[in-house]
């Protein structure tokens, strides 16, 4: 099946720097992509749709200038978290729609981020 | 606003049985489609099954299978003859397409498979 990689899959930085996760789509040209934020023992909470060519499009509570995301070609979305901070320490997970295949949509792996 | 409610935080089954985890929707979009995944304890998040809201056939996917009743708004999954590997975190989610494209999920069932 389709394949979504994600990168880094771990990652440490220190408080008051910036670190880009990357979220990758293998074999399929992917439009949108969504960004995603995990803390332990709960649900997927909805960050961002990112959208190929144009600005994402931010959830409500979601700070837009901390955390940008960048969906500069139909493979490749990225997201920076910006001036990060030890809350910023979390489990972000990107999704990618594959509208080729009746619109299923592929997880990557998801990524670590601990701020130090 | 389109929500996703799992009012099950937490199940369990024994192995070779069957169990049904329960999802309901809310979404003011005519073109959706409804997913469950399933997340182990490795994070990633595995596809089990996926339902056209436009389709009336319920779908299947070998030992699972959802009941979609449109009108209630209500999505369930059903898992027949439960296998250790089952145990997990599942999400029931909606994705809708109209003038924007969000995929939602609800706030997880923990199922465990007791032997």
């Amino acid at each position: 099946g389709a394949v979504v990689s994600q990168h880094p899959s771990r990652v440490i930085c220190k408080s008051g720097t910036s670190v880009k996760i990357e979220c990758r789509s293998l074999d399929f040209q992917a439009t949108t992509m969504f960004w995603y934020r995990q803390f332990p023992k709960q649900s997927l909470m909805l960050m961002a749709t990112s959208n190929e060519g144009s600005k994402a499009t931010y959830e409500q509570g979601v700070e837009k200038d901390k955390f940008l995301i960048n969906h500069a070609s139909l493979t490749l979305s990225t997201l920076t978290v910006t001036s990060a901070h030890p809350e910023d320490s979390s489990f972000y997970i990107c999704s990618a729609v594959d509208w080729d295949s009746g619109n299923t949509i592929y997880f990557g792996e998801g990524s670590w981020l601990t701020v130090v | 606003a389109q929500t996703v409610t799992q009012s099950q935080p937490e199940m369990s089954v024994q192995e070779a049985e069957t169990v049904t985890l329960s999802c309901t929707y809310d979404t003011s979009e005519s073109n959706y489609y409804l997913f469950w995944y399933k997340q182990p304890p490795s994070r990633q998040m595995i596809l089990v099954i996926r339902q056209e809201a436009y389709k009336q056939q319920n779908a299947t996917e070998n030992r699972f299978s959802v009941n979609f009743q449109k009108a209630a708004k209500s999505f369930s999954l059903k898992i027949s003859d439960s296998q250790l590997g089952d145990t997990a975190m599942y999400f029931c989610a909606s994705f809708t397409q109209g003038g924007s494209e969000k995929l939602v999920f609800g706030k997880g069932t923990k199922l465990t498979v007791n032997p």
